[in-house]
């Protein structure tokens, strides 16, 4: 399967512990984003990767969360003491450098409960 | 906050035409028009996007009206599989790489 991969596919938490989830991009892909999506809503973007780089974080990323690409390739979305409001589903997807005339490809997302 | 406006919800016979319209008064000359849907529990799927010109692939056609205010997407044959939520989007070339969804339209593909 050459598409976005996330895992895990589901995490169930406590309240107030971390929470760490993985995405592996489409190779080659050097752009790499988060989003996240409660239940009846669009998908809300998160933050994006250019390579290592985080060039763009939307200010719903608060102080809890926090995303990195160390080597350009997989990435990871940490959240800290998960409150209620943080289960949802986070996706993740790619798209090749191009000069903003790109698809991207996302995965299945990892569905997150709090309880 | 979203650039365009969909309607909630629309069915449409299966083997039948599925025509769903899109508004974005407010597009810009830059901007490009993206359409993507997802279907229940997994990850948003990309359809087509057009920036001036209609578009057709595989999966469907992208009408753009002349002022660039509206467009339609069109899934020439549905079948029970396109039973999805659709994303209309307006996305700049250039500038902030992100996507940002509404909450699109509910298409009901009934037998």
């Amino acid at each position: 399967d050459t598409g976005v991969s996330q895992n895990p596919r589901h995490k169930i938490t406590k309240r107030g512990q971390n929470v760490t989830f993985r995405c592996d991009p489409i190779s080659e892909h050097n752009r790499l984003y988060w989003y996240r999506q409660t239940l009846g809503q669009g998908p809300e973007f998160l933050t994006y990767f250019q390579n290592e780089a985080q060039l763009e974080k939307s200010r719903l990323l608060s102080d809890r969360f926090s995303a990195e690409r160390p080597k350009g390739s997989f990435s990871t979305l940490e959240i800290q003491r998960t409150e209620q409001g943080d289960s949802a589903m986070y996706l993740c997807a790619s798209s090749p450098q191009n000069f903003g005339n790109t698809e991207a490809f996302f995965g299945q997302g990892t569905r997150l409960t709090v309880v | 906050d979203a650039k365009t406006t969909q309607p909630p919800s629309m069915d449409c016979a299966e083997g039948r035409a599925a025509n769903l319209p899109c508004n974005h008064s407010t597009i810009s000359g830059n901007e490009y028009v993206y359409w993507y849907r997802q279907i229940h529990s997994q990850g948003p799927q990309y359809i087509i996007h057009g920036l001036k010109n209609n578009e057709t692939n595989e999966m469907a056609s992208l009408i753009i009206t002349e002022d660039r205010k509206s467009s339609t997407l069109i899934l020439p044959h549905a079948t029970l599989r396109d039973t999805a939520v659709y994303y209309c989007i307006v996305k700049m070339a250039g500038g902030s790489e992100k996507l940002v969804f509404g909450k699109g339209t509910k298409l009901t593909v009934n037998p």
